[in-house]
């Protein structure tokens, strides 16, 4: 079983839609959660950490589940820019990540 | 946020040939910094984990004396792909582990592009 599985889409939207996508994490050890965006042939950046109380970011709102372990990703009012592919990123300790595959994520006008 | 280098973006080689591709945080000191590989439409894969001023920590299956990894100061760490061949034509990905507040963030370099033919 893979640490980090991901639904990896497509989800095709229209802009302004809202659009929520989770993962689910193997390692009940695992302490810090992320989620990145990954635009075609470039390196992922951080989109935002995970909490245990949930957070947000404008429009992008984060979930964990620690019973279920699962983190769930939420985007409202989607935008043309947001099109791209959508890490999960759990990590057991301080430094080693594992990434899920992404969820591609494509907002058309 | 943290912003961290990476040199080539690409590079094509011919096979036999070594590529060495360097990691600089720019911003910050990582006494971590990780190298990971990208095939298409795969997640990203862990190659090895490289700290400042000791031998980098290898992830199963990564032939140590293939891929040579370097971590000379806090600031930069290199990957040299020794003897290319085609199929470690790849995107090669550098990240360095950053403290931001109570939590270990990784920012990434914006990878390395290689082809070898």
């Amino acid at each position: 079983r893979k640490e980090v599985e991901q639904d990896p889409g497509p989800f095709n939207v229209p802009e302004g839609a809202t659009v929520a996508f989770n993962c689910t994490y193997s390692n009940s050890a695992s302490q810090s959660f992320f989620w990145y965006r990954q635009d075609c042939r470039k390196e992922p950046k951080l989109l935002m950490s995970v909490y245990s109380s949930g957070n947000e970011d404008g429009r992008f709102t984060a979930q964990l589940n620690r019973a279920s372990q699962y983190i769930s990703l939420l985007i409202r009012d989607s935008k043309l820019s947001d099109s791209a592919t959508y890490l999960c990123v759990v990590n057991a300790n301080d430094y080693k990540l594992s990434f899920g595959a992404g969820t591609t994520v494509t907002v058309r006008a | 946020g943290a912003v961290v280098s990476q040199h080539p973006s690409w590079v094509i080689c011919k096979s036999g040939t070594s590529v060495k591709i360097e990691c600089r945080s720019l911003d910050f000191q990582a006494t971590t910094m990780f190298w990971y590989r990208q095939f298409p439409k795969q997640s990203l894969m862990l190659m090895a984990t490289s700290n400042e001023g000791s031998k980098a920590t290898y992830e199963q299956g990564v032939e140590k004396d293939k891929f040579l990894i370097n971590h000379a100061s806090l600031t930069l760490s290199t990957l040299t792909v020794t003897s290319a061949h085609p199929e470690d034509s790849s995107f090669y990905i550098c990240s360095a582990s950053y403290l931001a507040g109570r939590t270990y963030e990784q920012y990434f370099g914006p990878g390395t592009r290689l082809t070898v033919t």
